[in-house]
């Protein structure tokens, strides 16, 4: 069975500065891996999409990177801003279609 | 606690039918469900919000009168796809987020997901 972490769960910084938000799964047998953004009240929105074949995927000052073979993926944010601030989930995706999500990472950025 | 299933996991069915899917929170209340699709090698993409007791929140390009969300009670929504055509072939999966004492919180509990097959 599929266990998906996010560490850490929360984290707070500066405006402006880079930061990373770890997420990293039990099984590296995965169809796909997925980082979404939740804003207090609102349904995912999806940010980036890492098929099985591929090492990362880069959106604006977004880039995340995927190793499956250390069962890891990063979400680099670069040049953070106040408007980033939400919950970051990640979700894996398997073969057989069942996906799982992590428990997110609540990220504020501080104007 | 705060499992949400989903019934059926997979359906296959014939083109011009409709098929029902439901997304139950088993053990807590879910003033909120959010309805997903996926389709191959795509992002999971937000169909619609539904809240019980009113008319769900649809996401732009989706249809309502194509997609129907029920949601009338606390702990059960629906989703009717009618009149299915193959290109409505994915992968629907559900979320809930659950009310403790009448505050609702944020975290979103899934559930496995329906692979729909339109032949």
């Amino acid at each position: 069975k599929q266990e998906v972490t996010q560490i850490p769960a929360a984290l707070s910084v500066p405006e402006g500065e880079n930061l990373v938000l770890n997420c990293s799964f039990t099984d590296s047998a995965i169809y796909n891996l997925q980082w979404f953004r939740q804003d207090p009240g609102k349904g995912l929105t999806s940010l980036l999409l890492i098929q099985s074949s591929q090492r990362e995927q880069t959106s604006g000052r977004l880039n995340a990177s995927l190793d499956k073979s250390s069962g890891r993926s990063t979400l680099y944010i670069a040049a953070s801003q106040p408007g980033d601030s939400a919950t970051y989930l990640c979700a894996v995706r398997s073969g057989d279609g069942d996906m799982r999500f992590g428990a997110g990472t609540r990220l504020t950025v501080k104007p | 606690g705060a499992v949400v299933s989903q019934h059926p996991s997979r359906v296959i069915c014939k083109s011009g039918t409709s098929v029902k899917i439901e997304c139950r929170s088993l053990d807590f209340q879910a003033t909120t469900m959010f309805w997903y699709r996926q389709f191959p090698k795509q992002s999971l993409m937000l169909m619609a919000t539904s809240n019980e007791g009113s008319k769900a929140t649809y996401e732009q390009g989706v249809e309502k009168d194509k997609f129907l969300i029920n949601h009338a009670s606390l702990t059960l929504s629906t989703l009717t796809v009618t009149s299915a055509h193959p290109e409505d072939s994915s992968f629907y999966i559900c979320s809930a987020t659950r009310t403790y004492g009448g505050l609702h919180t944020d975290t979103q509990y899934f559930g496995p997901g329906t692979r729909l097959t339109v032949l």
